[in-house]
C-alpha cells in the first residue's frame, strides 16, 4: 500500500497570512507514460463530505478559488492557501490514486490564529 | 449535476451485517465517467477507501476489509450497495460513497467527486 504521510497535522493561520500543508507518498506517484501525479487534496468542514479542490496534484477544479494551489512532483506535495480567509478553516486531505488500495493522508487540521 | 445518498440503518449490533445503499440521482450509474466508491470515516478520524464498483459489476476492494465487504450494483434502480460483515465497534464510522473519475483505462483509480452527504453507522448491541 502507497502510505501518506501529511504533515504538520495541525496549523494556525492568521487571515490573510499564507498556510503551507505538506503531503509525502511512501512511494512515487508520479506515472512516467503520461507524467501526471495522481494526487488529489481535499477540503473537509465539519459535519460535511470532503469537497474535492485538486486532482492531478496541481489542476484547481472548477469553482474553487484561485487561492488554492497544488504542486509537487514524484513523492512529495504541496498545498498552500495563498490568504487565508476565514471560511478555509477545515481539514484537508491529500489522496493518492495510482494504485489500489487507494488511500488518503491523516488530514491536517487548520485554524485561525 | 450528479447527486449520491446514503441510507440505511444506524446502528447496527456486533457480529452482523451493515448494509448501505447508494442512490445515484442527476444521471445514470450507467456511465462510463465512474466507478462508484465506498468510503468511511471513523468519529474524528481519517478516511479509509473501502471499495468501488463499475456498473459491469467490476469490483475492486480494500485488502483490509476485503473478506468481509461485498459491493454490488443495480442499474435498473441507479443504485450500489455495500454489505461488511461480522461488524466490530471498530466499524462505527461515517460512511459515503461518492464518485470515483474515470479517465482513459477503466479502473478505480481516480478521485472522487461528487460525494454523498454521509450516513453514520454505529456498531454496538
Amino acid at each position: 500500500d502507497i502510505v501518506m504521510t501529511q504533515s504538520p497535522d495541525s496549523l494556525a493561520v492568521s487571515l490573510g497570512e499564507r498556510a503551507t500543508i505538506n503531503c509525502k507518498s511512501s512511494q512515487s506517484v508520479l506515472y512516467s507514460s503520461n507524467n501526471k501525479n495522481y494526487v488529489a487534496w481535499y477540503q473537509q468542514k465539519a459535519g460535511q463530505p470532503p469537497k474535492l479542490l485538486i486532482c492531478w496534484a496541481s489542476t484547481r477544479e472548477s469553482g474553487v478559488p484561485d487561492r488554492f494551489s497544488g504542486s509537487g512532483s514524484g513523492t512529495d506535495f504541496t498545498l498552500t492557501i495563498s490568504s487565508l480567509q476565514a471560511e478555509d478553516v477545515a481539514v484537508y486531505y491529500c489522496q493518492q490514486y495510482y494504485s489500489t488500495p487507494i488511500t488518503f493522508g491523516q488530514g491536517t487540521r487548520l485554524e485561525i490564529k | 449535476q450528479l447527486q449520491l445518498q446514503e441510507s440505511g440503518p444506524g446502528l447496527v449490533k456486533p457480529s452482523e451485517t451493515l448494509s448501505l445503499t447508494c442512490t445515484v440521482s442527476g444521471g445514470s450509474i450507467r456511465s462510463n465517467s465512474y466507478y462508484w466508491g465506498w468510503i468511511r470515516q471513523p468519529p474524528g478520524k481519517g478516511l479509509e477507501w473501502i471499495g468501488s464498483i463499475y456498473y459491469s459489476g467490476s469490483t475492486y476492494s480494500n485488502p483490509s476489509l476485503k473478506s468481509r465487504v461485498t459491493i454490488s450494483v443495480d442499474t435498473a434502480k441507479n443504485q450500489f450497495f455495500l454489505k461488511l460483515s461480522s461488524v466490530t465497534a471498530a466499524d462505527t464510522a461515517v460512511y459515503y460513497c461518492a464518485g470515483g473519475t474515470i479517465f482513459g483505462v477503466v479502473t478505480p483509480n481516480g478521485w472522487f467527486d461528487p460525494w454523498g452527504q454521509g450516513t453514520l453507522v454505529t456498531v454496538s448491541s
